[in-house]
């Protein structure tokens, strides 16, 4: 059964701070790894990552995949007020199946 | 304005009785998901379809069924064999050339 780890589960920071939060996993036929950002409805897409070692970054927010090592970290730099949410790690196996984890709960406090 | 939209946002049942929620999108996405969030939690796959006419049973499929008559629509039917249905439902399309889903803003079902 695929399977997806994301720690910690919950985070709190005071803004400024930088994080790092964490998605390990276990998929048969891995096509690719996403993060969302889920604030009170609906997830928002952050990042797709299918290669390993190549960092993709959007302002203060970036990702990498370790491939080898089952693996991948989102990093948030100068947090924000506005970060505060719950970051979903995704995983995208055989024949469009889709194994979420159960997200960190970010808080940053002003 | 292109996006998908589930309906109603709220929803209350007694229990015994089926309820079916609608997930609609005009995106012109092949694939549709149905997900189901309890507090505290991620996203658990409940059915998904790649193409009309054709799903799959996600990882909690019991208690629930599903159609795919029209690629823009993905209906999902919550029976009375779904011995704890109180949750948030998220509804979420893709393209099948590319992994990002979209989601519907969910709707949130509470069994009496």
């Amino acid at each position: 059964e695929d399977k997806v780890v994301q720690s910690p589960l919950s985070l709190v920071v005071h803004e400024g701070d930088t994080v790092t939060l964490n998605c390990s996993y276990e998929v048969t036929n891995f096509r690719s790894l996403l993060w969302y950002k889920q604030e009170k409805k609906a997830p928002t897409f952050l990042f797709m990552l299918t290669s390993s070692g190549i960092e993709k970054k959007s302002g203060r927010l970036s990702s990498i995949l370790d491939k080898k090592e089952l693996f991948s970290i989102l990093n948030i730099t100068a947090t924000q007020t506005g970060d505060s949410a719950v970051y979903l790690c995704a995983v995208e196996g055989l024949a469009g199946k889709s194994t979420f984890g159960d997200g960190t709960t970010l808080t940053v406090k002003p | 304005d292109g996006g998908i939209t589930q309906s109603p946002k709220y929803l209350f049942r007694k229990e015994g009785q089926n309820v079916t929620l609608s997930c609609e999108q005009n995106l012109n996405h092949d694939a549709m998901y149905w997900y189901r969030q309890d507090p505290g939690q991620g996203l658990r796959l409940i059915y998904y379809s790649q193409i009309v006419n054709d799903f799959q049973k996600g990882d909690i499929a019991e208690g629930y069924s599903v159609s795919r008559e029209k690629k823009e629509s993905f209906p999902l039917t919550v029976t009375s064999a779904q011995k704890n249905p109180t949750a948030f439902y998220l509804c979420a399309s893709r393209s099948l050339y590319y992994n990002e889903q979209f989601f519907g803003p969910g709707t949130r079902l509470t069994v009496l």
